[in-house]
């Protein structure tokens, strides 16, 4: 499986905008680009996915290199409540129905001071 | 209301003795899957489901055993053989591999 490398962690200030960088460079042409986020004692919540083109929702955007090596997670404004740890995970594709895996590595934490 | 639902969300377990973990969705979502997560870690995975009847071993299997009788559930079952159970269990659910997935709120087992 391609694996994913973040910064084990990175702090930001409140109402700020925050880049979380990921490096893929192993990607595969199939694999997607997913993030999410795991608050303490809690169960990943998904953010935001992508394959090749930049991507917005109500979340965050996702900034896919034009060589797919790397992506950058991006939260326009950060508040305290992005704190939490974020996972950039590649989702291959094996074909057919095969969903693939969801392989987690071990993620940035995110502090956010106010 | 839509969502995955795991339970219990803490269970206390005597050490030799089999426990299962309940996962259900009522998503529609044709791939399930199980996660471990010790203090301070990120998640492994366990076994995964993409339709039912048929399920593939993760990273770390051993000692754990899974059923897909039905769409909606996908349960857990930890055995003795398993060396170090106590942990954080994880449940996830998604439609396809090009869509998000989702999670339940998680099960935190300690055997003593």
């Amino acid at each position: 499986d391609a694996k994913t490398t973040q910064p084990n962690s990175m702090e930001s200030n409140e109402e700020e905008p925050v880049h979380l960088p990921c490096n893929h460079s192993t990607i595969s042409g199939t694999d997607y680009i997913h993030w999410y986020r795991q608050l303490p004692s809690q169960g990943p919540e998904y953010v935001i996915h992508g394959l090749t083109s930049n991507v917005n929702n109500r979340m965050a955007s996702l900034a896919i290199a034009e060589d797919r090596k790397s992506s950058t997670l991006i939260l326009h404004r950060a508040t305290l409540r992005d704190a939490a740890v974020y996972y950039c995970i590649l989702r291959a594709y094996a074909g057919g129905t095969s969903y693939g895996k969801l392989t987690f590595g071990q993620g940035t934490i995110l502090t956010v001071h106010p | 209301d839509g969502g995955i639902t795991q339970s219990p969300k803490y269970l206390f377990r005597k050490e030799g003795q089999n426990v299962t973990l309940s996962c259900e969705q009522n998503l529609n979502h044709d791939a399930m899957y199980w996660y471990r997560q010790d203090p301070g870690q990120g998640l492994r995975l366990i076994y995964y489901s993409q339709i039912v009847n048929d399920f593939q071993k993760g990273d770390i299997a051993e000692g754990y055993s899974v059923s897909r009788e039905k769409k909606e559930s996908f349960p857990l079952t930890v055995t003795s053989a398993q060396k170090n159970p106590t942990a954080f269990y994880l449940c996830a659910s998604s439609i396809g591999h090009g869509s998000g997935a989702f999670f339940g709120q998680g099960t935190r087992l300690t055997v003593v």
